[in-house]
């Protein structure tokens, strides 16, 4: 079974600064999908950025951006010029093609004015 | 744009009682899933369904039951509930291999 492993429980960080979450997973699949997903106090789920195993190039939303190591099996987000909104929890997520998701227990990030 | 629709939102249930808990999605998503989700340990995915009369388990299925009769639907079963169970249950919907569409989640909680 495909395990996901976020290693800081809680963050935080300075208004503008940036901020990196670390996510490790664990798969002998070559072909997979990666996500990250936020969750705010409003306890609604949200999608932040997808990565497809298959692609060397990390994937970008904005001020979001992922480090894909696909040998060490990691997959990191950076949450540049955060804002008080970027608070929440975020959960990494991982999936085989045709299969179920799974996520790591999460990091709750704090964004400090 | 309703999305996924989870009724109900919240649920206060005795040990021993049953409920059911629904699942809309009007996307028209092959895919369903049922997830719980409790202080340090993420969402752990119960049950999903790759498709209409289809179910299978997920890494905590005990205690529960599933059923998929209509593609819309997805109903999430407790026979009888034990405190262990109270939570907050999340329904999601998707494609093969896309991003998973969540609801706003049902908060249950078993006295």
């Amino acid at each position: 079974a495909q395990t996901v492993t976020q290693s800081q429980p809680e963050m935080s960080v300075q208004e503008a600064e940036t901020v990196t979450l670390s996510c490790t997973y664990d798969t002998s699949e070559n072909n997979y999908y990666l996500f990250w997903y936020k969750q705010p106090p409003s306890r609604q789920m949200i999608l932040v950025i997808r990565q497809e195993a298959y692609k060397q190039q990390n994937a970008t939303e904005n001020r979001f951006s992922v480090n894909f190591q696909k040998a060490a099996k990691s997959f990191s987000l950076k949450i540049s010029d955060s804002q008080l909104g970027d608070t929440a929890m975020y959960f990494c997520a991982f999936m085989k093609p045709l299969d179920d998701m799974r996520f790591g227990a999460g990091t709750r990030l704090t964004v400090k004015p | 744009n309703a999305g996924v629709t989870q009724t109900p939102k919240f649920r206060v249930l005795k040990t021993g009682q049953s409920m059911t808990l629904l699942c809309a999605q009007d996307m028209n998503h092959e895919y369903m899933y049922w997830y719980r989700q409790d202080p340090g340990m993420g969402l752990r995915l119960i049950h999903y369904s790759v498709g209409e009369g289809t179910t299978a388990k997920g890494e905590v299925p005990d205690g529960y039951n599933v059923s998929r009769l209509k593609k819309q639907n997805f109903l999430l079963g407790l026979e009888s509930a034990a405190p262990s169970q109270t939570s907050v249950y999340f329904c999601a919907s998707s494609p093969p291999a896309g991003e998973l569409f969540f609801g706003e989640g049902s908060r249950l909680t078993v006295l």
